[in-house]
This record gives structure tokens, sequence and C-alpha cells, in this order.
């Protein structure tokens, strides 16, 4: 069965400053999506940024890019010039397509604090 | 605007008691999903649905019961053989078929309290 841990619990960053979140994942599977979703306060759920796994260019959005290696399972995210409205819960998610149903795996989050 | 609609936002029942927690979507999705965030644990899959009238095992189960009887619908019942049932509940839907591009869609939650 497939796993994603987040080995951090908690991170911490000063505005403006850049912080890398990791991830990593353990699968049998060869084509694969990863994601990573924020959780700010309010709870809702919001997608940060996919990865295919059969895409070698790892993918950006805006501030927001990952650092993917599919070799050594590891998918972790890095937040540019973070901004106050970055603090959230973040959650690595793994989407698995055995038995022909799309399924998200997550690991347990990351809190992020952004000090002014 | 599309999105998905969970209702109440609080939830309180007595030990011993079934709850219903509601989701409605407008996004036209064929797939729906049910998931449980406990701290520390992230989020666990309970149940899901990939088509009106059939639905599936996730990996938390036990203690549940869901129905899809409806497209945009896809209620879950916490039954009182749910051990831990204080949560927080959130429900989510995707297009249905095999892209694995598509995003799953988040509504905004129910926290449960059994007391």
């Amino acid at each position: 069965a497939q796993t994603v841990t987040q080995s951090q619990p908690e991170m911490s960053v000063q505005e403006a400053e850049t912080v890398t979140l990791s991830c990593t994942y353990d699968t049998s599977e060869s084509d694969y999506y990863l994601f990573w979703y924020k959780q700010p306060p309010s709870r809702q759920m919001i997608l940060v940024i996919r990865q295919e796994a059969y895409k070698q260019q790892n993918a950006t959005e805006n501030r927001f890019s990952v650092n993917f290696q599919k070799a050594a399972k590891s998918f972790s995210l890095k937040i540019s010039d973070s901004q106050l409205g970055d603090a959230a819960m973040y959650f690595c998610a793994y989407r698995s397509f055995s038995g022909g149903y799309n399924k998200l795996i997550f690991g347990a989050g990351t809190r992020l604090a952004v000090h002014p | 605007d599309g999105g998905i609609t969970q209702s109440p936002k609080y939830l309180f029942r007595k030990e011993g008691q079934n709850v219903t927690l509601s989701c409605e979507q407008n996004l036209n999705h064929d797939a729906m999903y049910w998931y449980r965030q406990d701290p520390g644990q992230g989020l666990r899959l309970i149940y899901y649905s990939q088509i009106v009238n059939d639905f599936q095992k996730g990996d938390i189960a036990e203690g549940y019961s869901v129905s899809r009887e409806k497209k945009e619908s896809f209620p879950l019942t916490v039954t009182s053989a749910q051990k831990n049932p204080t949560a927080f509940y959130l429900c989510a839907s995707s297009p249905r078929g095999p892209s694995y591009n598509s995003p799953l869609h988040f509504g905004n939650g129910t926290r449960l309290t059994v007391t």
C-alpha cells in the first residue's frame, strides 16, 4: 500500500524568506500524481500545486515550486517570498489509480507559521 | 458559483446516537468522497462513490454508512458503532474517469463532537 510521510510537524519562516516543506512517499506504481494542499484556519482545503510522475520538469505555480525526485520518492514544496497568508497546514498527497478509481492518500501535514 | 456544501458546520451529538452529515455539490462531478481528519493524522478516506447508486469502502469505513441516490448528494451517517466519532469530516468531489489530473474539490467541513 502507498504511504505518504511528512517528517516536519511544524515549520516557521520569516516574511519574505523561503521555506521548504518535505514529503516522501512509498509506492510500487510507476505512474501517479502528487499534490500539495493548503489548509488555512478556515479549514478549507486548497490545491497549491500538482506534479505528474512521468514529467521530469518540476511544477511551479507563482511563488510555489516543487522538487520532485522520483527515484528518491521525494516531493518537497518550496515557498518563496513567504507571506503572512501562507500560514496554514500543508498536506502532501499521492494519487493512486489502482483498482480503477482515484484515491488520494495524505501525509500527516506540516503546520507552517509565518512571522512578520 | 459551483462548489461543495457541507452542513452543518458544527454538530453535537450524544454517545449512542446516529448522526448524518450532509454533502451537496453542483459541480456535476460523478465521484464523491468522505474524509476524516484528526490532529496529527492527516486525512483518511472513509467512503467514496464513483457513480450514483454505487459506493466503496475506504480505509476506515467501520462505523460509517453512506448512500448515493443522487449525483449531487453523498450523505455520511456516523453510527453508534463508530468508537471515536469526534473529528472533522471533509467531503470532496472530482470528475469521474481515468484522468489523474483532476484535483479533488473539498467542502468546508463539518466538526462533529460526540459526548
